[in-house]
């Protein structure tokens, strides 16, 4: 079975900065690659899927790249809406979860 | 507007049954595939379970094969997932979430979710 791992577990970072997460696989994926935005009480969010489509709706400032087995989640300059918790998934497989906290 | 809801969530005793629907809304129920995943409390998503949108392919997670099935009924737009043999580390947020796709797993609606505690 493919383990997803992600980097880092947690994150501290301030409005406007600009945040990178990493996922990784333990084989090759090709681009099959989704990325989730999940809050406390609220249902997960499809943000990024084949590596780096954006989903509709979701702000620019989101990005994903990526191919292989490694991986990236961009926010180019975060708001204080994007602090949350960020999951990478391939198939049924999903990563451990990276927190952005205020830092 | 696309929207699913879940509902069956509830306090079970280790050893007990639940049956969780999702019913949905705004899409043409028929030509999805569909998933429920789970988060248990403090832990992270966790994949239980997928049917295909004909009904006939489902997949499990290991953790709960053999104890539960996921089923749907397209003539009403409800997806079903009977859980059996419940222990505590069923205990979680249950979310039914629709495939994008064809079998690629990238989950574009989600519903609230329902809480299963499993607890004597």
């Amino acid at each position: 079975d493919i383990q997803m791992t992600q980097s880092p577990s947690t994150l501290s970072a301030s409005v406007g900065d600009r945040v990178t997460i990493t996922c990784r696989a333990s084989q090759s994926i090709s681009n099959w690659l989704a990325w989730y935005q999940k809050k406390a009480g609220k249902a997960p969010k499809l943000l990024i899927f084949k590596a780096s489509a954006l989903e509709s709706g979701v702000p620019s400032r989101f990005s994903g790249t990526g191919s292989g087995t490694e991986f990236t989640l961009t926010i180019s300059s975060l708001q204080p809406e994007d602090f949350a918790t960020y999951y990478c998934q391939h198939n049924h497989n999903f990563g451990p979860g990276t927190r952005v906290e205020i830092k | 507007q696309m929207q699913l809801m879940e509902s069956g969530g509830g306090v079970v005793q280790p050893g007990g049954s639940l049956r969780l629907s999702c019913v949905a809304s705004g899409f043409r129920f028929s030509s999805y595939d569909m998933h429920w995943v789970r988060q248990a409390p403090g832990r992270g998503l966790e994949w239980v379970a997928f049917i295909h949108y004909s009904g006939n392919e489902k997949n499990y997670a290991d953790s709960v094969k053999g104890r539960f099935a996921i089923s749907r009924d397209n003539s009403k737009s409800t997806l079903y997932l009977h859980l059996d043999s419940l222990t505590t580390e069923d205990t979680a947020v249950y979310y039914c979430a629709k495939d994008r796709g064809s079998v690629v797993y990238y989950l574009d609606v989600w519903g609230n979710g329902t809480t299963v505690t499993v607890s004597s």
